[in-house]
């Protein structure tokens, strides 16, 4: 079992839906991240929140909306998504953000169909 | 751009031999290297981390080597059992970032 829990772990959602992603951690960590897999490829960064505040956005559409409420949840809005956005989406936490020296520590993920 | 690869994207290994998965990059200024393990169904899990002021650390059944001369690094799973099946990812830590390589599957014979 991991320590950061991510819901749900599987989700269908047409193109015109609107859902979130969320994702849990009891750690202590300051810093979270969300990231997107796509089958046989390496998690690839989408946006960092560290100390609550957006960090890092690596030029994700803006039909993906994070939010982080406080320093254990993170969440991922999701809305008009394309079926391109079909995907494995992670959450990593880690002690800070300065990623030096710090391994982040991924949940299971959320399995994303956009039908 | 630069990115942090793998010389293999599958390794086939018997069980009980021992394992080891190399990885490339090609930022000399990083100075962390994180591997991953990540089982069918799950997210990546740490297995072990270096930093470049080192070239060798020991977990269990785990070593890692870094090679800064020839930005080589490689992971080393003694007497390799099923449950070691999975894929495994070198990471380079650039710009507060961690920045994942393609990957190795791991296959093992019985």
């Amino acid at each position: 079992d991991t320590e950061v829990t991510q819901t749900p772990k599987h989700l269908v959602m047409g193109m015109t839906n609107k859902k979130s992603l969320k994702c849990e951690q009891h750690m202590g960590h300051r810093a979270m991240y969300w990231y997107k897999q796509k089958a046989k490829k390496p998690p690839e960064l989408m946006f960092v929140y560290s100390y609550e505040k957006l960090s890092i956005n690596e030029s994700v559409p803006s039909r993906f909306s994070p939010e982080c409420p406080n320093s254990s949840l993170l969440n991922l809005h999701l809305h008009a998504l394309q079926p391109e956005d079909s995907a494995l989406y992670l959450c990593a936490s880690s002690l800070g953000q300065g990623a030096g020296n710090q391994p982040q520590h991924f949940g299971d993920g959320t399995r994303l169909s956009i039908l | 751009g630069e990115s942090v690869g793998l010389h293999l994207p599958t390794l086939s290994v018997q069980e009980g031999d021992n394992s080891i998965i190399n990885c490339a990059y090609s930022n000399s200024a990083s100075d962390y290297f994180i591997w991953y393990k990540q089982e069918s169904g799950k997210g990546p899990q740490f297995i072990i981390d270096i930093r470049s002021n080192m070239d060798k650390r020991q977990g269990q059944r785990v070593t890692v080597l870094l090679n800064k001369t020839v930005k080589h690094l490689s992971l080393q799973i003694a007497a390799t059992q099923p449950g070691d099946s999975a894929v495994y990812f070198c990471a380079e830590t650039r710009d507060d970032k961690i920045i994942f390589g393609k990957g190795t599957r791991l296959h093992i014979l019985p």
